[in-house]
Protein backbone atom coordinates (compact mmCIF):
# COMPACT_ATOMS: atom_id res chain seq x y z
CA UNK A 1 0.00 0.00 0.00
CA UNK A 2 1.62 3.55 -0.78
CA UNK A 3 2.12 5.26 1.76
CA UNK A 4 2.58 9.38 2.08
CA UNK A 5 4.54 11.38 4.59
CA UNK A 6 4.55 15.10 4.67
CA UNK A 7 6.92 16.55 7.00
CA UNK A 8 6.89 18.71 8.78
CA UNK A 9 3.42 18.48 10.35
CA UNK A 10 3.64 21.93 11.05
CA UNK A 11 5.53 25.42 10.43
CA UNK A 12 5.98 28.57 11.01
CA UNK A 13 7.65 31.61 9.22
CA UNK A 14 7.31 35.75 8.76
CA UNK A 15 6.30 37.32 5.86
CA UNK A 16 8.84 37.62 2.60
CA UNK A 17 10.75 34.04 3.84
CA UNK A 18 10.56 31.16 1.27
CA UNK A 19 8.56 27.79 2.40
CA UNK A 20 9.86 24.60 1.86
CA UNK A 21 7.07 21.48 2.21
CA UNK A 22 8.60 18.11 2.32
CA UNK A 23 6.51 15.36 0.66
CA UNK A 24 7.73 11.20 0.86
CA UNK A 25 5.86 8.23 -0.61
CA UNK A 26 6.85 4.61 -0.29
CA UNK A 27 6.04 2.96 -4.05
CA UNK A 28 7.54 4.66 -6.46
CA UNK A 29 5.40 3.56 -9.29
CA UNK A 30 2.98 6.62 -8.80
CA UNK A 31 1.10 8.30 -12.25
CA UNK A 32 0.97 11.37 -10.49
CA UNK A 33 1.83 13.79 -7.70
CA UNK A 34 -0.90 16.49 -6.67
CA UNK A 35 -0.51 19.36 -4.65
CA UNK A 36 -3.53 20.72 -2.70
CA UNK A 37 -4.11 24.00 -0.29
CA UNK A 38 -7.27 23.66 2.52
CA UNK A 39 -8.21 26.67 4.34
CA UNK A 40 -9.76 25.70 7.66
CA UNK A 41 -13.07 24.08 7.41
CA UNK A 42 -12.79 24.12 3.76
CA UNK A 43 -12.30 21.86 0.42
CA UNK A 44 -9.56 21.69 -1.40
CA UNK A 45 -7.75 24.04 -3.85
CA UNK A 46 -5.63 22.17 -6.34
CA UNK A 47 -2.22 24.34 -6.65
CA UNK A 48 0.04 21.55 -8.78
CA UNK A 49 -0.07 18.71 -10.69
CA UNK A 50 2.94 16.85 -11.96
CA UNK A 51 2.91 14.00 -13.65
CA UNK A 52 5.50 10.63 -13.54
CA UNK A 53 6.99 11.87 -16.67
CA UNK A 54 7.95 15.56 -15.27
CA UNK A 55 10.48 16.60 -13.08
CA UNK A 56 8.67 20.07 -11.75
CA UNK A 57 5.91 22.20 -12.50
CA UNK A 58 5.77 25.98 -11.72
CA UNK A 59 2.22 28.23 -11.33
CA UNK A 60 3.65 31.92 -10.24
CA UNK A 61 5.47 31.57 -6.85
CA UNK A 62 4.57 27.78 -6.20
CA UNK A 63 7.09 25.32 -7.80
CA UNK A 64 6.66 21.75 -7.15
CA UNK A 65 9.18 19.27 -8.07
CA UNK A 66 9.45 15.19 -8.31
CA UNK A 67 11.60 12.75 -7.57
CA UNK A 68 10.52 9.27 -8.51
CA UNK A 69 13.79 7.19 -7.36
CA UNK A 70 14.28 8.71 -4.18
CA UNK A 71 10.22 8.94 -3.77
CA UNK A 72 9.95 12.62 -2.86
CA UNK A 73 8.61 15.78 -3.67
CA UNK A 74 8.95 19.11 -2.64
CA UNK A 75 6.35 21.89 -2.83
CA UNK A 76 8.56 25.65 -2.69
CA UNK A 77 6.14 28.99 -2.02
CA UNK A 78 8.34 31.89 -2.59
CA UNK A 79 8.58 35.05 -1.10
CA UNK A 80 5.32 33.89 1.53
CA UNK A 81 2.35 36.01 2.56
CA UNK A 82 0.44 36.09 5.17
CA UNK A 83 -2.51 34.62 2.92
CA UNK A 84 -0.47 31.54 1.96
CA UNK A 85 -1.39 30.53 5.31
CA UNK A 86 -2.89 27.26 5.26
CA UNK A 87 -2.28 23.26 5.54
CA UNK A 88 -0.77 21.89 2.17
CA UNK A 89 -1.46 18.64 1.42
CA UNK A 90 0.40 16.08 -1.15
CA UNK A 91 -1.44 13.19 -3.08
CA UNK A 92 -0.45 10.22 -4.97
CA UNK A 93 -2.13 9.27 -7.68
CA UNK A 94 -1.11 4.88 -7.89
CA UNK A 95 -0.54 3.42 -11.01
CA UNK A 96 -2.46 -0.22 -11.12
CA UNK A 97 -4.98 -0.10 -13.08
CA UNK A 98 -7.38 -1.61 -10.86
CA UNK A 99 -7.04 2.12 -8.91
CA UNK A 100 -7.83 4.32 -11.71
CA UNK A 101 -7.96 7.82 -9.75
CA UNK A 102 -7.10 6.30 -6.62
CA UNK A 103 -5.10 8.78 -4.59
CA UNK A 104 -3.34 8.57 -1.44
CA UNK A 105 -2.82 11.47 1.00
CA UNK A 106 -0.17 12.66 2.78
CA UNK A 107 -1.16 13.88 6.26
CA UNK A 108 -0.47 17.68 5.38
CA UNK A 109 1.44 20.76 6.47
CA UNK A 110 -0.09 23.24 8.71
CA UNK A 111 1.92 26.28 7.60
CA UNK A 112 1.43 29.88 9.46
CA UNK A 113 3.22 33.07 7.64
CA UNK A 114 2.96 35.56 10.16
CA UNK A 115 3.56 39.51 9.05
CA UNK B 1 -14.33 25.43 -15.45
CA UNK B 2 -13.77 22.15 -13.74
CA UNK B 3 -15.92 23.04 -10.98
CA UNK B 4 -17.49 20.60 -8.22
CA UNK B 5 -19.99 21.44 -5.94
CA UNK B 6 -21.87 19.53 -2.71
CA UNK B 7 -25.00 20.04 -1.01
CA UNK B 8 -25.53 20.57 1.83
CA UNK B 9 -22.47 22.64 3.10
CA UNK B 10 -23.80 21.48 6.54
CA UNK B 11 -25.81 19.49 8.27
CA UNK B 12 -26.93 18.39 11.34
CA UNK B 13 -28.72 15.26 12.07
CA UNK B 14 -29.97 13.12 15.21
CA UNK B 15 -28.64 9.83 15.94
CA UNK B 16 -30.61 7.05 13.94
CA UNK B 17 -31.93 9.26 10.62
CA UNK B 18 -29.99 9.54 7.70
CA UNK B 19 -28.52 12.33 5.33
CA UNK B 20 -27.83 12.12 2.06
CA UNK B 21 -25.19 14.42 0.50
CA UNK B 22 -24.41 15.59 -3.26
CA UNK B 23 -21.87 16.14 -5.34
CA UNK B 24 -22.35 17.63 -8.77
CA UNK B 25 -19.74 18.35 -11.87
CA UNK B 26 -21.06 21.88 -12.86
CA UNK B 27 -19.64 21.58 -16.02
CA UNK B 28 -18.20 18.40 -17.39
CA UNK B 29 -18.92 15.22 -16.96
CA UNK B 30 -17.77 12.39 -14.98
CA UNK B 31 -17.51 8.79 -14.98
CA UNK B 32 -16.00 8.27 -11.89
CA UNK B 33 -16.31 10.33 -8.35
CA UNK B 34 -14.53 9.65 -5.22
CA UNK B 35 -15.93 9.97 -1.95
CA UNK B 36 -13.45 11.58 1.15
CA UNK B 37 -13.49 11.73 4.55
CA UNK B 38 -11.61 14.03 6.88
CA UNK B 39 -10.96 13.72 10.95
CA UNK B 40 -10.21 16.74 12.19
CA UNK B 41 -6.17 17.65 11.59
CA UNK B 42 -6.40 14.79 10.15
CA UNK B 43 -6.10 13.86 6.33
CA UNK B 44 -9.04 12.46 3.44
CA UNK B 45 -9.17 8.98 3.30
CA UNK B 46 -10.75 7.62 0.67
CA UNK B 47 -14.35 5.47 1.26
CA UNK B 48 -15.03 4.61 -2.32
CA UNK B 49 -15.01 4.99 -6.11
CA UNK B 50 -18.53 5.77 -7.19
CA UNK B 51 -18.50 4.64 -10.89
CA UNK B 52 -21.11 6.05 -13.08
CA UNK B 53 -24.16 3.25 -13.62
CA UNK B 54 -22.70 0.61 -11.14
CA UNK B 55 -22.47 -0.12 -8.07
CA UNK B 56 -19.43 1.61 -5.89
CA UNK B 57 -16.08 0.05 -4.76
CA UNK B 58 -15.83 0.24 -1.04
CA UNK B 59 -12.07 0.47 0.61
CA UNK B 60 -11.03 -1.82 3.19
CA UNK B 61 -12.88 -1.17 6.58
CA UNK B 62 -16.03 1.17 5.08
CA UNK B 63 -19.51 -0.38 5.20
CA UNK B 64 -21.39 -0.36 2.22
CA UNK B 65 -24.32 -0.58 3.70
CA UNK B 66 -23.83 2.21 6.07
CA UNK B 67 -22.20 4.76 3.62
CA UNK B 68 -24.62 4.35 0.45
CA UNK B 69 -23.52 5.61 -2.84
CA UNK B 70 -25.32 6.30 -6.30
CA UNK B 71 -24.05 7.61 -9.19
CA UNK B 72 -26.87 8.10 -11.57
CA UNK B 73 -26.09 10.37 -13.89
CA UNK B 74 -22.91 11.50 -15.05
CA UNK B 75 -22.71 14.58 -13.08
CA UNK B 76 -24.38 13.74 -9.98
CA UNK B 77 -23.00 11.07 -7.44
CA UNK B 78 -25.15 10.70 -3.76
CA UNK B 79 -23.95 9.65 -0.97
CA UNK B 80 -26.37 8.61 2.21
CA UNK B 81 -25.54 8.07 5.72
CA UNK B 82 -27.79 5.93 7.20
CA UNK B 83 -28.71 5.50 10.95
CA UNK B 84 -26.31 8.17 11.83
CA UNK B 85 -24.33 8.07 15.21
CA UNK B 86 -22.22 10.52 16.63
CA UNK B 87 -18.86 9.21 15.24
CA UNK B 88 -20.11 9.35 11.79
CA UNK B 89 -20.02 13.07 12.13
CA UNK B 90 -16.98 14.40 10.26
CA UNK B 91 -16.53 16.24 6.99
CA UNK B 92 -17.43 14.47 4.05
CA UNK B 93 -15.51 15.51 0.50
CA UNK B 94 -16.35 14.52 -2.81
CA UNK B 95 -14.34 14.70 -6.26
CA UNK B 96 -14.67 13.88 -9.62
CA UNK B 97 -12.64 13.04 -12.86
CA UNK B 98 -13.07 14.77 -16.41
CA UNK B 99 -14.26 11.74 -18.39
CA UNK B 100 -12.48 13.68 -21.13
CA UNK B 101 -9.30 14.00 -19.44
CA UNK B 102 -7.81 10.45 -18.68
CA UNK B 103 -4.31 11.50 -19.18
CA UNK B 104 -3.84 13.91 -16.81
CA UNK B 105 -5.90 12.12 -13.92
CA UNK B 106 -6.12 15.05 -12.48
CA UNK B 107 -9.20 15.64 -9.77
CA UNK B 108 -11.39 17.96 -9.49
CA UNK B 109 -12.60 18.70 -5.58
CA UNK B 110 -16.09 19.84 -3.79
CA UNK B 111 -15.91 21.98 -1.19
CA UNK B 112 -16.91 19.40 1.62
CA UNK B 113 -19.84 18.90 3.62
CA UNK B 114 -19.79 19.12 7.56
CA UNK B 115 -22.17 16.29 9.03
CA UNK B 116 -22.85 16.86 12.72
CA UNK B 117 -24.56 13.95 14.15
CA UNK B 118 -25.87 14.87 17.22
Amino acid sequence: KQEVTQIPAALSVPEGENLVLNCSFTDSAIYNLQWFRQDPGKGLTSLLLIQSSQREQTSGRLNASLDKSSGRSTLYIAASQPGDSATYLCAGRLMTTDSWGKFQFGAGTQVVVTP
Amino acid sequence: GAVVSQHPSRVICKSGTSVKIECRSLDFQATTMFWYRQFPKKSLMLMATSNEGSKATYEQGVEKDKFLINHASLTLSTLTVTSAHPEDSSFYICSARDRQDRASGEQYFGPGTRLTVT
